[in-house]
């Protein structure tokens, strides 16, 4: 069956160090997006890719970095200059317009020890 | 820029009572989606409406669209211990969705 798998499902970060959460989708969608979620709250966009070697910034970007050098690969990085990376991080990539709505991986849960 | 609406925070229901969730837009919405998250998981897309005065249903959920394409409401009859979870409204903007608060159905003891 066709999916977003993301990995790890937890991930234990020490301060000041960069980090990588991926993100593969086997589903041919073009369009893909990296969420935050904190506890008991909403999304908020951290970036997005509308096609292979393009992204934009999301209304969270600062301490964030992102590639899109494959269609089926959307990986993140956490870096150092985030200064609260703890939190729920979430993949998702766009379904048909057709279909309609967005199909979300199930999550890495990013703690800074 | 676009907000999405969306109340309440949350929703204390006795099991069999029924639930709504409603978001709103001060702007016309081009579409709008409705996900649930359980405790813990992730968002899964339940249904997108797209015309004015849409209306779906999905067995026990009724999802209606204004029909000035503002406003949106999701009802669930009869609540079932499956129900819990956050159920979150978002439209299509620009590339992005724009997202609703979510609404929390807490089933009481």
């Amino acid at each position: 069956d066709g999916g977003i798998t993301q990995s790890p499902k937890y991930l234990f970060r020490k301060e000041g160090q960069n980090v990588t959460l991926s993100c593969e989708q086997n589903l041919n969608h073009d369009a893909m997006y990296w969420y935050r979620q904190d506890p008991g709250q909403g999304l908020r966009l951290i970036y997005y890719s509308q096609i292979v070697n393009d992204f934009q910034k999301g209304d969270i970007a600062e301490g964030y970095s992102v590639s899109r050098e494959k269609k089926e690969s959307f990986p993140l990085t956490v870096t150092s200059a985030q200064k609260n990376p703890t939190a729920f991080y979430l993949c998702a990539s766009k379904r048909p317009v057709k279909s309609g709505g967005y199909t979300f991986g199930s999550g890495t849960r990013l703690t800074v020890v | 820029g676009q907000q999405v609406m969306q109340i309440p925070q949350y929703q204390h229901v006795q099991e069999g009572e029924d639930f709504t969730t409603y978001c709103n837009s001060s702007t016309t919405l081009s579409n709008i989606q409705w996900y649930k998250q359980r405790p813990g998981g992730h968002p899964v897309f339940l249904i997108q409406l797209v015309k004015s005065g849409e209306v779906k249903k999905q067995k026990r959920l009724t999802f209606q669209f204004g029909e000035a394409k503002k406003n949106s409401s999701l009802h669930i009859t009869a609540t079932q211990t499956t129900d819990v979870g956050t159920y979150f409204c978002a439209a299509d903007s620009n590339y992005q969705l724009i997202w609703g608060a979510g609404t929390k159905l807490i089933i009481k003891p």
